[in-house]
């Protein structure tokens, strides 16, 4: 089946610096990809929606100069948190559509804490 | 207002009982989707089952049995004979025709199931 693989699993950075996160789609092509935030104990929010060769769509509140996404082929979506800050620690995980189920595969997710 | 309302934060079974997680939705959609996903503690998302708006047929996977029905906005899914391995986070989801790649996420259910 589809699987989409996310690296890094986890990480920790110091404030201030920049963390990038990949998502790939292992065994399909995915013109569009998913970056959702999960705050702990809470439920996991649409960011952006990355597009093969494209500017990113970001949703209300999210700032795009923060959270930068690359999607610069079409099985890889890069989100890179810039000038990471503690309010930034969070669970981040993608999604991408594979046309041929009926669902949208999840990455494992990347669980960013800054100090 | 939320759209996916899990009002069941955690619920604790001992094996081999049977457990109903409830979800309430809210949209003005005549045509939307309907989702449940599993997340356990190693924190991907495991697709469950896609239900469209007009399908209002429960459905039976093995021990896992969803219930919809329009009429009170309820896309309820039971395990039954629950086991061990069923412990984790459950999120029901909705996605609507003005944009079927946005999903919005209920709070999640925490279900522990106790040997």
């Amino acid at each position: 089946g589809a699987v989409v693989s996310q690296h890094p699993s986890w990480v920790i950075c110091k404030s201030g610096t920049s963390v990038k996160i990949e998502c790939r789609s292992l065994d399909f092509q995915a013109t569009t990809m998913f970056w959702y935030r999960q705050f702990p104990k809470q439920s996991l929010m649409l960011m952006a929606t990355s597009n093969e060769g494209s500017k990113a769509t970001y949703e209300q509140g999210v700032e795009k100069d923060k959270f930068l996404i690359n999607h610069a082929s079409l099985t890889l979506s890069t989100l890179t948190v810039t000038s990471a800050h503690p309010e930034d620690s969070s669970f981040y995980i993608c999604s991408a559509r594979d046309l041929g189920t009926v669902g949208y595969t999840f990455g494992s997710g990347t669980r960013l804490t800054v100090v | 207002a939320q759209k996916v309302t899990q009002a069941q934060t955690e619920i604790s079974v001992v094996e081999k009982e049977d457990v109903t997680l409830d979800c309430v939705y809210e949209t003005r959609d005549t045509t939307y989707y309907l989702f449940w996903y599993k997340q356990p503690p190693s924190g991907e998302l495991v697709f469950l089952i896609r239900r469209n708006s007009f399908d209002e047929q429960n459905e039976i996977s093995g021990r896992y049995s969803w219930n919809f029905q329009k009429s009170t906005s309820s896309f309820n899914f039971t395990i039954t004979a629950s086991q061990v391995v069923d412990s984790a986070v459950y999120f029901c989801a909705l996605s609507e025709e003005g944009n079927f790649n946005k999903f919005y996420f209920g709070s999640g259910t925490k279900l522990n199931v106790k040997p």
